[in-house]
């Protein structure tokens, strides 16, 4: 079974620039996740998306983040404009249903905003 | 209070050695996982855990449901096995992490 696919696996950007990161989870996870971690912490939820609609995005920066997931498939998350505080690694994962099934995650996409 | 607490937060050992870390919870769970994080990012999924215990190769987890407690063994350390550790508990609908246990093993 292929795992979580994300793109890029790193990325360097200037302030205020705008980046994308891309995942392709497992074929059948109805459930996405999009994490955040910063160097030193756990991973911090972004997003959850089941199927192509958000469960929760509480901790989710709408100023400058935002996400979609078309056709319930892929995903794409967005930081439109980067701060120095984004750095960090963006992990997507997906599971069958809830928390307790087929939870994968990806190998992450590491952001330096300098 | 964070809901997931690990000890400890970092772990050295000499190849061989019999490795344990720790994870405690303060709220209801349907499951609780262990992850391996390596430097690179990646996050790999070690067990997933409901009740009792499971063994993988050198690595054993176990879950005390009413203590709250779970902990994660690796026996006959290895230096791949270098790496942070994440407990992680599954609620309702989203899991919350432990913030990881470094463990380095040296040769």
């Amino acid at each position: 079974e292929a795992g979580v696919a994300q793109s890029p696996r790193y990325k360097i950007i200037e302030k205020r620039q705008s980046v994308a990161f891309w995942c392709n989870p497992i074929s059948g996870h109805a459930t996405l996740y999009w994490y955040q971690q910063i160097l030193g912490q756990g991973p911090k939820l972004l997003i959850q998306f089941q199927n192509n609609g958000v469960v929760d995005d509480s901790q989710l920066p709408k100023d400058r983040f935002s996400a979609e997931r078309l056709k319930g498939v892929d995903s794409t998350l967005k930081i439109q404009p980067a701060k120095l505080e984004d750095s960090a690694v963006y992990l997507c994962a997906s599971s069958l249903a809830s928390v307790g099934y087929g939870y994968t995650f990806g190998s992450g996409t590491r952001l330096t905003v300098v | 209070k964070n809901e997931v607490e690990q000890s400890p937060q970092n772990l050295t050992a000499q190849e061989g050695e019999f490795i344990t870390i720790n994870c405690s919870y303060s709220v209801g769970i349907s499951a609780l996982h262990w992850l391996q994080q390596h430097p690179g990012g990646g996050i790999v999924s070690l067990f997933m855990l409901s009740s009792g215990k499971k063994k993988h190769g050198r690595l054993i987890a176990t879950i005390n449901i009413q203590e709250k407690h779970s902990s994660l063994h690796i026996t006959a350390s290895h230096p791949r096995d270098s790496a942070v550790y994440i407990c992680a508990i599954g609620g309702a609908d989203k899991l919350i992490f432990g913030t990881g246990t470094r463990l380095q093993v040296f040769p």
